[in-house]
């Protein structure tokens, strides 16, 4: 069956980085559409970015424009997220999940916090 | 952007009620590209709905969805315990948008 597991997420201080990894099994990665989607409880549910099977980044929030950066190595099944200048309202749980439209296939995510 | 406003924040209903989720789009959500997910306490959320009718494979017929342009609705019809949670809507009208509902919470009465 589908598995999506994320890893990376932490405590990081505002303005600092991290990079959020996800590795599939149970498909044939490189067929899929990946997205990343995050969650607070204030905000709810954000669609944070998606990207082709290609490689080819095609959304990102405009929250996350110019700071976060998708990417995907098929090779390894893995989905990337660099996330750059990161502040409070970053702070959120971070979902992988598979396509672009809905999303049938979501990982349990991984919690990023930004705090001093 | 398209915003997506869900009501009745809150539903208080028994099993074997009726729940009837509506959804609300702020513009025209082309192609009826409109999907609902059901969320339960420390869960990710599973799909239910997508292209606003269409049932995911596995997902009871209880469940069913409508709607199109900018109003969508979510029935379920004769709520059974487990499907007390939280729902939200979601469009995918382009690719350059994608948003969701603020959600609506199932509660037992």
């Amino acid at each position: 069956q589908v598995q999506l597991v994320e890893s990376g997420g932490g405590l990081v201080n505002p303005g600092g980085s991290l990079r959020l990894s996800c590795v599939a099994s149970g498909l044939t990665f490189s067929d899929y559409y990946m997205s990343w989607i995050r969650q607070t409880p204030r905000k709810g549910l954000e669609w944070v970015s998606y990207i082709d099977p290609s490689g080819r980044p095609i959304y990102y929030a405009d929250s996350v424009k110019g700071r976060f950066t998708i990417s995907r190595d098929n090779a390894k099944n893995s989905l990337y997220l660099q996330m750059n200048s990161l502040g409070a309202e970053d702070t959120a749980l971070y979902y992988c999940a598979r396509g672009h439209h809905g999303l049938e296939f979501w990982g349990q995510g991984t919690t990023v916090s930004v705090s001093s | 952007e398209i915003v997506l406003t869900q009501s009745p924040g809150t539903l208080s209903l028994s099993p074997g009620e009726r729940a009837t989720l509506s959804c609300r789009a702020s513009q025209s959500v082309s192609n009826s590209f409109l999907a609902w997910y059901q969320q339960k306490p420390g869960q990710a959320p599973r799909l239910l709905i997508y292209h606003a009718s269409n049932r995911v494979v596995g997902i009871p017929d209880r469940f069913s969805g409508s709607g199109s342009e900018t109003d969508f609705t979510l029935t379920i019809s004769r709520l059974e315990p487990e499907d007390f949670a939280v729902y939200y809507c979601q469009q995918y009208s382009s690719s350059s948008s994608r948003t969701f509902g603020q959600g609506t919470k199932v509660e037992f009465k």
